[in-house]
């Protein structure tokens, strides 16, 4: 089973700022990784596909880059919408993995 | 509007079972590859089944054997039958539909369903 490592836990940030996430995979998983993000309450929303392709209506703020073990999501300027846990997921590998998540808080 | 509607969650006993569904609308749901993916409650995202257009089926280590994914086209549904249901299972399930050509990221979402297993 591929382990998906995000990096850091938690994130504090302000509105404006430009947040750079980490997710490291134990192999390579090629360009095979996704990143969503998910509000309290609310079911994840898929974000970046293919290590750097947004998916539909999301803002160009959102920049997925990385293959092989190291991955990273840049969300440049950050909007008050943003803060949320967001989470990576290969489909290099059955079975599918996720990361554990990071946390992006307000400071 | 594409959208998914899970049913069928609920309280249950240890050993118990349970059977979820997910009714898809607004796009040919029998193109598309489909997932469950659960979730304890403050804790993170685990994959638990895929059903693809075929009906070829694929599952976690931790539920083979006791779940079993299902679709019927005719009824834009894929349901997920949990058997021997333990602690470990309660979680809010969600269903999920494919990327098209079976990218298999999870593109559309349903709202989820509750599942908590105990005396």
């Amino acid at each position: 089973e591929i382990v998906l490592t995000q990096s850091p836990a938690t994130l504090s940030l302000s509105p404006g700022d430009r947040a750079t996430l980490s997710c490291r995979a134990s192999q390579s998983v090629s360009s095979y990784l996704a990143w969503y993000q998910q509000k309290p309450g609310q079911a994840p929303r898929l974000l970046i596909y293919d290590a750097s392709n947004r998916a539909t209506g999301i803002p160009t703020r959102f920049t997925g880059s990385g293959s092989g073990t190291d991955f990273t999501l840049t969300i440049n300027t950050l909007e008050p919408e943003d803060f949320a846990t967001y989470y990576c997921q290969q489909r290099s590998h059955w079975p599918l993995t996720f990361g554990q998540g990071t946390r992006l808080e307000v400071k | 509007e594409v959208q998914l509607v899970e049913s069928g969650g609920g309280l249950v006993q240890p050993g118990g079972a349970l059977r979820l569904a997910c009714v898809a609308s607004g796009f040919t749901f029998s193109s598309y590859d489909m997932h469950w993916v659960r979730q304890v409650p403050g804790k993170g995202l685990e994959w638990v089944s895929t059903v693809d257009s075929s009906g070829k089926t694929f599952y976690a280590a931790s539920v083979k054997g006791r779940f079993t994914i299902s679709r019927e086209n005719g009824k834009k549904s894929f349901y997920l039958q949990m058997n021997s249901l333990r602690a470990g299972d309660t979680a809010v399930y969600y269903c999920a539909r494919d990327q098209p050509l079976s990218a298999i990221y999870f593109d559309v979402w349903g709202q989820g369903t509750m599942v908590a297993v105990t005396s």
